[in-house]
């Protein structure tokens, strides 16, 4: 069992906007801001999609951002587009004996 | 351009041994923590082990300690996983990357390890 909680599957339409939860504790999510996000297509290798909760690297769509409250993480996707279809996962820094953690992962269907 | 290539992967037998290798180019290996990271097939990504720029320190993933060691050498610009003890739920795609700030940035390409008699 992941340390890190997240939805099994969501999905949306074309052009709507998505939200993905990662639910932690204050050891981990709540006590650090140390929360990435990855997607990872079919065969793929991850990819780096946010850093420190918000934080975007160089050649992310900005339709891709992050945000914390409390002990929840949230990766949201506005104007959903084919191509999000994708595993998504998330990962924190944990004060636990394992000091990095992922989520279980999200599977993002685009109807 | 960042490049991270993973070798070393095969079929091992359970409590077998094997030597996974990360070379790494394309930005200064020596300032960076890096990562081991896997993913059993069809499963999620689970993190596995990590060490600091000078190699003076490590942590892993409970599950994995006493049998895997992390390793660098920064003249060569690689990075190493020593698995041993090896069992059927060590099978996994492993990725090498490079870490920052809580989040890993370039990832190399995987190497399976399949664990089997």
């Amino acid at each position: 069992q992941s340390a890190l909680t997240q939805p099994a599957s969501v999905s949306g339409s074309p052009g709507q906007s998505i939200t993905i939860s990662c639910t932690g504790t204050s050891s981990d999510v709540g006590g650090y801001n140390f929360v990435s996000w990855y997607q990872q297509h079919p065969g793929k290798v991850p990819k780096l999609m946010i850093s420190e909760v918000s934080n975007r690297p160089s050649g992310v769509s900005d339709r891709f951002s992050g945000s914390k409250s409390g002990n929840t993480a949230s990766l949201t996707i506005s104007g959903l587009q084919a191509e999000d279809e994708a595993d998504y996962y998330c990962s924190s820094y944990t004060s636990s004996s394992t000091p990095w953690v992922f989520g279980g992962g999200t599977k993002l269907t685009v109807l | 351009e960042v490049q991270l290539v993973e070798s070393g992967g095969g079929l091992v037998q359970p409590g077998g041994s094997l030597r996974l290798s990360c070379a790494a180019s394309g930005f200064t290996f020596s300032n960076y923590w890096m990562a081991w990271v896997r993913q059993a097939p069809g499963k999620g990504l689970e993190w596995v082990a990590n060490i600091n720029q000078d190699g003076s320190l490590k942590y892993y993933v409970d599950s994995v300690k006493g049998r895997f060691t992390i390793s660098r050498d920064n003249a060569k610009n690689s990075l190493y996983l020593q698995v041993s003890s090896l069992r059927a739920e060590d099978t996994a795609v492993y990725y090498c990357a490079r870490s920052g700030k809580g989040s890993m940035r370039y990832w190399g390409q995987g190497t399976l390890v399949t664990v089997s008699s």
